[in-house]
């Protein structure tokens, strides 16, 4: 079975500082991994994914996560926070059938000008 | 290009009504997933279809379906709507689906509020 596991259920940072939101998976199979970023009344916008190329893998907005197998972790990161990068932050991996998401449980960044 | 279309954006029902929430993927998708998203929840699979077909279905009740017409466009319904049915209905397209690599789309999504 799949799943992930989002450490922190609210992240406060400072604008300009480090963003680290934390990401854990299970995976049976090797897994495909996503971060989603979701704005109040929006739906969710995919910021990175790992699909088994390159461990590190960037993505928009300045964004990168590392898949990191003997951790189980897929940690993101953004090392200068913006007061835009305020939003609810998802991490999913993929179910055995490849055709469905399992989220974590989010992580809401707040950044404090 | 269009992105994923949800209609209607906000809807309020009486416990005990149905339900019918529309999405249109993005043209040549093929694939639309939709997801529950509550508070308590957090985001849950409800189904996905692929050319008409119903290829996965998460854990939930018989009132919850859902169909795919042959221009890929889908609906889910929800039958006799009960409290813990309001939630935000996301829905989400895909070239295939299969490849989940390929990435999915998804709308803005559907607010369902059940008075």
């Amino acid at each position: 079975a799949q799943s992930v596991t989002q450490l922190g259920s609210h992240v406060s940072v400072s604008e300009g500082a480090l963003v680290l939101l934390r990401c854990n998976y299970s995976s049976s199979v090797p897994p495909y991994l996503f971060w989603y970023v979701q704005y109040p009344n929006q739906g969710l916008q995919l910021l990175l994914k790992y699909t088994s190329a390159a461990t590190l893998v960037k993505g928009i907005n300045g964004f990168e996560a590392e898949f990191k197998k003997s951790e189980t972790s897929f940690h993101l990161t953004k090392p200068s926070a913006h007061m835009s990068d305020a939003a609810e932050y998802f991490c999913a991996v993929t179910g055995n059938t490849g055709n469905q998401f399992y989220f974590g449980t989010g992580t809401s960044l707040t950044v404090i000008p | 290009k269009a992105g994923v279309t949800q209609t209607p954006r906000y809807l309020i029902k009486t416990r005990g009504q149905q339900v019918t929430l529309s999405c249109s993927p993005i043209s040549g998708h093929r694939s639309v997933s939709w997801y529950q998203q509550t508070p308590g929840q957090g985001l849950q699979f409800l189904f996905e279809y692929f050319s008409e077909t119903q290829r996965n279905k998460g854990n939930f009740p018989g009132r919850f379906s859902g169909r795919q017409f042959s221009n890929s466009r889908s609906e889910m319904n929800v039958s006799t709507l009960e409290l813990g049915d309001s939630a935000l209905y996301l829905c989400a397209s895909s070239l295939r689906g299969a490849e989940i690599a390929l990435g999915y789309t998804f709308g803005s999504g559907t607010r369902l509020t059940v008075v």
